[in-house]
């Protein structure tokens, strides 16, 4: 089986710029998440999709983040204007249980994104 | 506000002998916590998993004891091999009636290296 796909593995963007990750969950997964993961800490959450709605994006900065999952299947999480802050590892999650049940998930590599 | 932690940054071991790796959080509302490793320049790979009417889960080599009074988690590898050498992920979700339950709070990591 498949696992979570992701692209690009590494970005290095100015500031200001805008750059965007595309993820691919596992087949039939319909709840995919995006974490940020900045060098020395755990992931931290983002966003929440169950299908192509969004259950939770209360730790997503609006001002600069976005995030959509149209069809309920690939996802795509854009920043704009990065900031040097926003350099970190971006990785997609996808579980099989709905956003509201208890669940493993499942991880992609990554995207390691660096903002000089 | 770290509200799962994981005191010790790193931990050696030599191969064969068990590797204990802890975690306490701070959150009473959490009743299911997970355990992820984590190689270099990969996403975090999903090991075990516990709930709270538990004390206790076991997949061949892990386990994972949970002490609900202490809030306190360890897992336990055993026999450690070096290929378990990675960083060690504690996470943990809580039950929100009414909103997203699947939503992991991660802590920071101990790195295990497991000597030949």
């Amino acid at each position: 089986e498949a696992g979570v796909a992701q692209s690009p593995r590494y970005k290095i963007i100015e500031k200001r710029q805008s750059v965007a990750f595309w993820c691919n969950p596992i087949s039939g997964h319909a709840t995919l998440y995006w974490y940020q993961q900045i060098l020395g800490q755990g992931p931290k959450l983002l966003i929440q999709f169950q299908n192509n709605g969004v259950v939770d994006d209360s730790q997503l900065p609006k001002d600069r983040f976005s995030a959509e999952r149209l069809k309920g299947v690939d996802s795509t999480l854009k920043i704009q204007p990065a900031k040097l802050e926003d350099s970190a590892v971006y990785l997609c999650a996808s579980s099989l249980v709905s956003a509201y049940q208890m669940g493993a998930q499942y991880f992609g590599p990554g995207t390691r994104l660096l903002v000089l | 506000d770290q509200q799962v932690k994981q005191n010790s940054p790193s931990l050696s071991v030599q191969e064969g002998r068990i590797s204990i790796l802890n975690c306490d959080y701070t959150n009473s509302m959490f009743d299911y916590f997970l355990w992820y490793k984590k190689y270099p320049a990969e996403g975090p790979t999903f090991l075990i998993s516990i709930s709270s009417i538990k004390d206790k889960n076991e997949d061949g080599r892990f386990t994972v004891f949970l002490n609900k009074s202490a809030k306190h988690l360890s897992l336990h590898i055993v026999p450690s091999q070096p290929g378990d050498s990675a960083v060690y992920f504690c996470a943990a979700s809580a039950r929100r009636y009414g909103g997203a339950t699947n939503k992991l709070i991660f802590g920071t990591g101990t790195l295990l290296a497991v000597q030949p």
